[in-house]
C-alpha cells in the first residue's frame, strides 16, 4: 500500500533558525499532500496543503512545495519560534478520501 | 460547532477487559476515521467510514478490534479482550468528501492504558 516517509526526530533548533523537515510519498498519480501539526495533549490540525504538482502550500510562515519529480513535499520555515515546538505530520490522500500519515517529526525550539 | 468529540479522554483498564471508545463527528461530515498513535508506529489508520458504511478496515490489527457507526453522529471502537500492547492514543477524525475541503478534523484523542 501507499506510505509516507518523513525524517526522524527529534529535531532541535535554536529560535530564529531555519527549519526543514523532509517528506516523501509513494502514491502514484497526483495525490493531495498535507502537513498537520500536533501540540501537546491535542489532536492534529491542518497546517497547509497542496493538491497539484508545483503548488506551494503556506501558512503561519511555513511552506511546502509539491514536487512530482521527486515525490516530495518538504516543510520549511525561515525563522522558527519557541511556539513552533510540536510534532509535524506529513500526509497523502490518493483516491477516495483515505489519508495516510507519516510517523511524525518532533520539533523542539530553544529560546 | 464543538468539533470532533471523543470520550473518554483517559481510560485505564486491566488486561482482558472490554474497552469501548466513542466518537461524535462534526455535523455534516460524511467521512469518519479511527487512528492509533504510538511512539513505535506513529499514526496508523485503523478503519474509515463513508456515510456510516465501513470502507477500509485493513488497518484493524486483529479480530479483537471492531468498529461501528450506527448513525451519522456516533461511532465506537471496541477492543475485546484488551491487551497491554493496545496501549496508545486513539484518535477519531471526520471530514467532508469534497475536493475543495479535504481537511480532516481531529478529536483530542483517548489515552488508553491496558495494565
Amino acid at each position: 500500500g501507499n506510505s509516507v516517509t518523513q525524517m526522524e526526530g527529534p529535531v532541535t533548533l535554536s529560535e530564529e533558525a531555519f527549519l526543514t523537515i523532509n517528506c516523501t510519498y509513494t502514491a502514484t498519480g497526483y495525490p493531495s499532500l498535507f502537513w498537520y501539526v500536533q501540540y501537546p495533549g491535542e489532536g492534529l490540525q491542518l497546517l497547509l496543503k497542496a493538491t497539484k504538482a508545483d503548488d506551494k502550500g503556506s501558512n503561519k510562515g511555513f511552506e511546502a512545495t509539491y514536487r512530482k519529480e521527486t515525490t516530495s513535499f518538504h516543510l520549511e520555515k525561515g525563522s522558527v519560534q519557541v511556539s513552533d515546538s510540536a510534532v509535524y505530520f506529513c500526509a497523502e490522500r490518493a483516491g477516495g478520501f483515505k489519508t495516510i500519515f507519516g510517523a511524525g517529526t518532533r520539533l523542539f525550539v530553544k529560546a | 460547532d464543538a468539533g470532533v468529540i471523543q470520550s473518554p479522554r483517559h481510560e485505564v483498564t486491566e488486561m482482558g477487559q472490554e474497552v469501548t471508545l466513542r466518537c461524535k463527528p462534526i455535523s455534516g461530515h460524511d467521512y469518519l476515521f479511527w487512528y492509533r498513535q504510538t511512539m513505535m508506529r506513529g499514526l496508523e489508520l485503523l478503519i474509515y467510514f463513508n456515510n456510516n458504511v465501513p470502507i477500509d478496515d485493513s488497518g484493524m490489527p486483529e479480530d479483537r478490534f471492531s468498529a461501528k457507526m450506527p448513525n451519522a453522529s456516533f461511532s465506537t471502537l471496541k477492543i475485546q479482550p484488551s491487551e497491554p500492547r493496545d496501549s496508545a492514543v486513539y484518535f477519531c477524525a471526520s471530514g467532508r468528501g469534497d475536493r475543495d475541503s479535504e481537511k480532516l478534523f481531529f478529536g483530542s484523542g483517548t489515552q488508553l492504558s491496558v495494565l
